[in-house]
């Protein structure tokens, strides 16, 4: 069965320090892989996302992510939070083609200023 | 552009009562739609999704059901409601062309 695990329930960060949130998935065949991001009080949004081509993405508000394929990761980075960064971050997968998506369990990122 | 709308925003409802959530996109047609809920520490739950009208594939056993009455409509609906079924309910549309989904502003259930 496909399985999304995002290794740390609650990262906490102060400021500037390096952000780097691990994601592994099970999935047979060929993937889709996404971050989402939950600000307090505010929709799910898209961060970034892998479908094909440079395994490094980058998405918006300076994170990225790296697909390396022969570990089934899809690590989300930030060299530098901000206090804004403060939310709850999901990793997620779907076979190509596929309606569905499958969620990691999500990891709540607190930067103190 | 694609919008995707949730009501009510908040909802308290005693045990046993039932329960219609409604979910609507605008500025698409034919979009796949799906229900989830999440929970602290869970994160997301397929609970429910459709392909096109009256097309519903349930996720996992639920004392809920959905319906899809017009193709931009998305309902949530149970008879009963449990204890249980208290959480934070997600609908989204998936775009066709990136695999991509979209989530609305969700509706938080709270059953007393």
């Amino acid at each position: 069965a496909q399985s999304v695990s995002q290794h740390n329930h609650h990262v906490i960060l102060s400021e500037a320090a390096s952000l780097e949130l691990g994601c592994n998935y099970s999935y047979g065949g060929t993937v889709n892989l996404f971050w989402y991001v939950q600000y307090p009080g505010q929709h799910l949004q898209l961060l970034l996302k892998y479908f094909s081509g440079d395994p490094l993405v980058k998405g918006i508000k300076g994170f990225e992510a790296e697909f390396i394929k022969s570990k089934f990761s899809f690590n989300l980075r930030k060299p530098s939070v901000q206090w804004s960064d403060t939310a709850e971050y999901f990793c997620a997968a779907s076979g190509a083609g596929s309606y569905q998506l499958t969620f990691g369990k999500g990891t709540k990122l607190s930067v103190i200023p | 552009s694609q919008t995707i709308h949730q009501w009510p925003a908040t909802l308290v409802q005693p045990v046993g009562s039932p329960l219609s959530l409604e979910c609507t996109v605008e500025g698409t047609s034919n979009p796949n739609l799906y229900w989830y809920r999440q929970a602290a520490g869970r994160g997301l739950q397929l609970l429910f999704y459709s392909v096109g009208i009256g097309q519903i594939s349930s996720e996992v056993p639920q004392n809920l059901s959905a319906s899809r009455p017009q193709d931009r409509q998305f309902i949530l609906s149970s008879k009963k409601l449990l204890l249980s079924d208290s959480g934070f309910y997600l609908c989204a549309w998936r775009s066709g062309a990136t695999n991509e989904q979209f989530f609305g502003p969700g509706t938080r259930l709270t059953v007393l």
